[in-house]
């Protein structure tokens, strides 16, 4: 069954805790991304990564961290520093052009 | 201004009619536009691709790409309330990673 699957479905945070969304992929796709979706906002790139051990910083990084071991992996940390983090977060890769993307079911993170 | 601009509806329709969802841009630059579906709660899916200026046609759906305008358009056709969605339009220069979506068009096709 290919695809992308992101875990947990559900996630709740409390005040000043880190935590950690996992994205795995087994579509051979060389790029990954993390958007976050607010309600009337679209999709805000957070962090994407071309190839294994090498990511970049999309427009709003701040709060977040990732990393990239495995060709398959691209978990995101969201820190204690991201003030609002209450949102849906989605996955997505694409190949090496770049230029369709394709997305995971999504993590909703609820800040209590 | 944005780079692209979508009318967030929400947009209500009768079952059976034709939907005409739209966006513009602002960079010249893009090549390739995209329609995706997101059902509530769910992850977006690809709808239809299109490279450059032009038409593409899938079962009820058909994009519509103008370059001189800056204009895409998503039609269905014959809707039905599974079509019930928000639509995202989004698109990119190709090779550079970085792809801009619309906020998304909320549609309602009543039974």
């Amino acid at each position: 069954d290919g695809g992308i699957t992101q875990s947990p479905k559900y996630l709740f945070r409390k005040e000043g805790q880190n935590v950690t969304l996992s994205c795995e992929q087994n579509l051979n796709h060389d790029a990954m991304y993390w958007y976050r979706q607010d309600p009337g906002q679209g999709l805000r790139l957070i962090y994407y990564s071309q190839i294994v051990n090498d990511f970049q910083k999309g427009d709003i990084a701040e709060g977040y961290s990732v990393s990239r071991e495995k060709k398959e992996s691209f978990p995101l940390t969201v820190t204690s520093a991201q003030k609002n983090p209450t949102a849906f977060y989605l996955c997505a890769t694409s190949g090496l052009a770049g230029d369709t993307q394709y997305f995971g079911p999504g993590t909703r993170l609820t800040v209590l | 201004q944005k780079e692209v601009e979508q009318d967030p509806g929400p947009l209500s329709v009768p079952e059976g009619a034709i939907v005409s969802l739209n966006c513009t841009y602002s960079n010249s630059a893009f090549q390739y536009f995209m329609w995706y579906r997101q059902y509530s709660r769910k992850g977006p899916e690809l709808l239809m691709y299109t490279y450059s200026s032009g038409n593409k046609e899938d079962g009820r759906f058909t994009a519509q790409v103008d370059k001189s305008s800056k204009y895409i358009s998503l039609f269905i056709r014959d809707s039905q309330p599974s079509d019930s969605a928000t639509y995202l339009c989004a698109m990119s220069g190709g090779g550079g990673f970085k792809t801009i979506f619309g906020a998304g068009t909320r549609l309602f096709v009543k039974a």
